[in-house]
């Protein structure tokens, strides 16, 4: 089993739906947690990261069950600046490396 | 700002022939790291320096070669190229210790073996 596993994707939608990510890990012992945004051929940038009371940014809202061991990104109103592949990203403790899920793709349709 | 800059963007190796990947970061990270990333793979790590003068293995050392020649410079060399090294390489930098870490990347290397 892979240690972080995302929705396959792709997700196709039209602009103004809300869409939802979700990202299961496999290490319980897992501190920290992030959603990266990676545009085609490009190199992966923050997006945001994920706290166990969940966070707000705008149109972004990631969420943490650490009991069920699983992320998620809400993404309302979507643009069709939006479109990218959004990548799970889980860490150990301070000094243990990230560790990457295979990403979610993401096409917002006109 | 330049961020992390890594050289070449792109490459065409031949089997057998060896190539260096440059890394240089002007962020004072104490910590670098290289990854490829492979179609429905996801980014996977190489090798990483949590600081200078240190090196580990990641999820897929085999075939690669590192060296962190001081805190700004991570080099990641391939010393005999096979076609399963085709891929995007990525190398990052972070400050390991901050409570909102973040990993910063440099644009990618695109890598053709044939």
């Amino acid at each position: 089993r892979k240690e972080v596993e995302q929705d396959p994707g792709p997700f196709n939608v039209p602009e103004g739906a809300t869409v939802a990510f979700n990202c299961t890990y496999s290490n319980s012992a897992s501190q920290s947690f992030f959603w990266y945004r990676q545009d085609c051929r490009k190199e992966p940038k923050l997006l945001m990261s994920v706290y166990s009371s969940g966070n707000e940014d705008g149109r972004f809202t990631a969420q943490l069950n650490r009991a069920s061991q699983y992320i998620s990104l809400l993404i309302r109103d979507s643009k069709l600046s939006d479109s990218a592949t959004y990548l799970c990203v889980v860490r150990g403790n301070y000094g243990q490396n990230f560790v990457f899920g295979p990403g979610t793709r993401l096409s917002v349709l006109p | 700002n330049a961020g992390v800059t890594q050289t070449p963007k792109f490459q065409v190796l031949k089997t057998g022939q060896s190539m260096t990947l440059q890394c240089a970061q002007d962020m004072n990270h104490n910590s670098m790291y290289w990854y490829r990333q492979d179609p429905g793979m996801g980014l996977r790590l190489i090798y990483y320096s949590a600081s200078e003068g240190t090196t580990d293995k990641g999820e897929v050392p085999n075939g690669y070669n590192v060296s962190r020649l001081n805190k700004r410079e991570f080099s990641l060399r391939l010393e005999s190229a096979a076609p399963s090294q085709t891929s995007v390489y990525f190398c990052a930098s972070s400050e390991l210790w901050e409570s909102n870490e973040k990993l910063f990347f440099g644009s990618g290397t695109q890598l053709s073996v044939l």
